[in-house]
């Protein structure tokens, strides 16, 4: 079936350092992939997303390609903040398939 | 535009009982889902609703069900709560498959 593989944490970085969320997947076809946060107390946010092989997704300083020969989907910030802090959830919905598969989540700590 | 809203935010059951939660999608979206997120279990697909019909189901037992109504708010019924049930329960929608969805708060629900 279908299932995301991502890093564990915890992560803890200094401000401004660069943070890398390793993500991978298994899926048949071509699934939506998504990066999804979570800050305590709330429910989960779409960070961002891609749909298909090579596209790039960004939002707020992060980005991530979606690269199908390697079946990842890596999240990367350049300079975190100490706001960056939070849960982050790799995500894929499969073709004609209509729920989302998540990873186990990392939890990311940005010190000051 | 107004978010997904799930309610109640917190519930406190006793073994045995059961619970309804409700979900009010964003406006114009017709796919409604719900997550379950847990600690040990993290987050698990419950099941997917789309014009009141349920499109897509986990691997949850019977005790859990759901169902959308013509303006496409949801509830999701548990019934003989066990102490495990205990999670937070997500609620998302979508206008699509692949666009993504957006996710409500949750409902906190602890089975004492």
């Amino acid at each position: 079936g279908d299932s995301v593989t991502q890093m564990e944490g915890p992560v803890t970085l200094s401000e401004e350092a660069f943070l890398t969320i390793n993500c991978t997947y298994t899926a048949t076809g071509y699934p939506s992939l998504f990066w999804y946060v979570q800050y305590p107390g709330e429910g989960l946010q779409l960070l961002l997303k891609a749909t298909k092989a090579d596209d790039k997704g960004s939002n707020k300083g992060f980005e991530a390609t979606y690269r199908k020969e390697t079946t990842s989907f890596h999240l990367e910030k350049g300079s975190v903040q100490v706001s960056d802090s939070a849960v982050y959830f790799c995500a894929l919905s499969a073709t004609n398939d209509y729920k989302l598969s998540f990873g186990a989540g990392t939890t990311v700590t940005v010190r000051a | 535009k107004a978010g997904v809203t799930q309610t109640p935010r917190y519930l406190i059951k006793t073994r045995g009982q059961q619970v309804t939660l409700s979900c009010s999608p964003i406006s114009g979206h017709r796919s409604v889902s719900w997550y379950q997120q847990t600690p040990g279990q993290g987050l698990q697909f419950l099941f997917e609703y789309f014009s009141e019909t349920q499109r897509n189901k986990g691997n949850f037992p019977g005790r859990f069900s759901g169902r959308q109504f013509s303006n496409s708010r949801s509830e999701m019924n548990v019934s003989t709560l066990e102490l495990g049930d205990s999670a937070l329960y997500l609620c998302a929608s979508s206008w699509g498959q692949g666009k993504g969805y957006t996710f409500g708060s949750g409902t906190r629900l602890t089975v004492v």
